[in-house]
């Protein structure tokens, strides 16, 4: 069975202030990690992966992951948050087999304040 | 390019009623997706298709909750009848390729209240 657990329900930052939102998940073998960030009354966009080789993955809007795998955890991260980064996360994993089953945490809710 | 078109946006009913999602995925997209989200929770995948055949579909509850995925292309999730429990937002999406190294792309939902 796999598992995802984001620890915190709500993370508040300021603006230009780093963020770190954190995923910790529970696979046999190496797994594939994603994050997606969804918009209130939206589906979920995409923003990064991890496969394999670096550790650190860069995605989309400056959002970055570094993949720990001794502490089985992907957190993500920003050198500097922007108001517009509000919104809610979800770290997800898959099996690296064809057709994976993927597996949702329950999302952490991201606040920048001015 | 389109992305994953989902309809209606909205939809109120009365439980013991059924209802009807349908969802057309990206263009030349292999695997397409349905998942329940619960508020305050994460996406639960309900079934997963390849094609026109069903790769996953160990958490839909098959006494009332049915999906085809005809041609290989549009699909449709039905609820027959209808739970309280069943109120949450449905989710459908698609991913190139059958790798599960491939990112999901999200339509935007179906919101289903059950009166």
């Amino acid at each position: 069975a796999q598992s995802v657990a984001q620890p915190e329900d709500q993370v508040n930052v300021a603006e230009g202030n780093p963020l770190t939102v954190k995923c910790t998940y529970s696979v046999s073998g190496n797994p594939y990690l994603f994050w997606y960030v969804q918009y209130p009354n939206r589906g979920l966009q995409f923003l990064l992966k991890y496969i394999t080789g670096d550790n650190l993955v860069k995605g989309s809007y400056g959002f970055e992951a570094e993949f720990n795998k001794s502490q089985t955890s992907f957190h993500l991260k920003k050198p500097s948050a922007l108001v517009s980064d509000s919104a809610l996360y979800f770290c997800a994993v898959r099996f690296n087999t064809n057709a994976g089953k993927s597996t949702f945490g329950d999302g952490t809710t991201l606040t920048v304040k001015p | 390019e389109a992305g994953v078109a989902q309809s209606p946006r909205y939809k109120i009913i009365e439980k013991r009623q059924s209802v009807a999602f349908w969802c057309n995925p990206i263009s030349g997209h292999a695997t397409l997706y349905w998942y329940q989200q619960i508020l305050g929770q994460g996406p639960k995948l309900l079934i997963q298709f390849q094609n026109n055949g069903v790769v996953d579909d160990s958490q839909l509850p098959k006494d009332r909750f049915s999906a085809e995925r005809l041609k290989g292309v549009d699909s449709t999730l039905k609820i027959q009848p209808a739970k309280l429990e069943d109120s949450a937002v449905y989710l459908c999406a698609s991913s190139l390729g059958t790798g599960s190294h491939q990112p999901q792309h999200f339509g935007d939902g179906t919101r289903l209240s059950i009166l």
